[in-house]
């Protein structure tokens, strides 16, 4: 069974604080890992794709990483504010299917 | 571009009732997927479309859950009849393809409750 995990499940932190979000996966032969953003009551904002041929992908103060092998990829946010609060999602993307985690809610206090 | 859109963004009904969502993909992107998002959990995908032929509805509850793509744009949910444990938010999303490098679009979601 292909299987999409994320931990922790909340983290509340001070703002300016750098943070690590970690996604792992059961199954290696992946096209691609997807992290999305998703604030209450809204739909899933797209923040970085990494294709499987990558190991990282940059977007401002966001830094995914991915490593197959381990099937594990992070999510890297440098100086936190508090409108990055909101629940961050992974997703596997396979042969025809993105698999989703439960997301990591992320609280960061001013 | 205009994104993914959905309509209705809320509906309550009653268990036993019938609902139904509607979906409007980007334009050109040939892929569309329904998932269901129980509050706390992440998305789970209910189907997949690809034009307007099915890819994967292997989660769908059939005996209940029917969805369509008509003309490979637009796309219905309908729930029929409704049990309490559908409440959710419907989440469609679309791709330009199905595979490989393709980020996927999410509509804002319809959050269904079902009383």
């Amino acid at each position: 069974k292909q299987e999409v995990t994320q931990i922790p499940a909340a983290l509340s932190v001070p703002e300016g604080e750098n943070l690590v979000l970690n996604c792992s996966f059961t199954d290696s032969a992946i096209y691609n890992l997807q992290w999305f953003r998703q604030d209450p009551g809204k739909g899933l904002t797209s923040l970085l794709l990494i294709q499987s041929s990558q190991r990282e992908q940059t977007s401002g103060r966001l830094n995914a990483s991915l490593d197959k092998s381990s099937g594990r990829s992070t999510l890297y946010i440098a100086a936190s504010q508090p409108g990055d609060s909101a629940t961050y999602l992974c997703a596997r993307g396979g042969t025809y299917k993105y698999i989703f985690g439960t997301g990591t809610r992320l609280k960061v206090l001013a | 571009e205009a994104g993914v859109a959905q309509s209705p963004r809320y509906k309550i009904i009653e268990k036993r009732q019938s609902v139904a969502f509607w979906c409007n993909p980007i334009s050109g992107h040939a892929t569309l997927y329904w998932y269901q998002q129980i509050l706390g959990q992440g998305p789970k995908l209910l189907i997949q479309f690809q034009n307007n032929g099915v890819v994967d509805d292997s989660q769908l509850p059939k005996d209940r859950f029917s969805a369509e793509r008509l003309k490979g744009v637009d796309s219905t949910l309908k729930i029929q009849p409704a049990k309490l444990e559908d409440s959710a938010v419907y989440l469609c999303a679309s791709s330009l393809l199905s595979t490989g490098a393709n980020v996927l679009t999410f509509g804002a979601g319809s959050r269904l409750t079902v009383l």
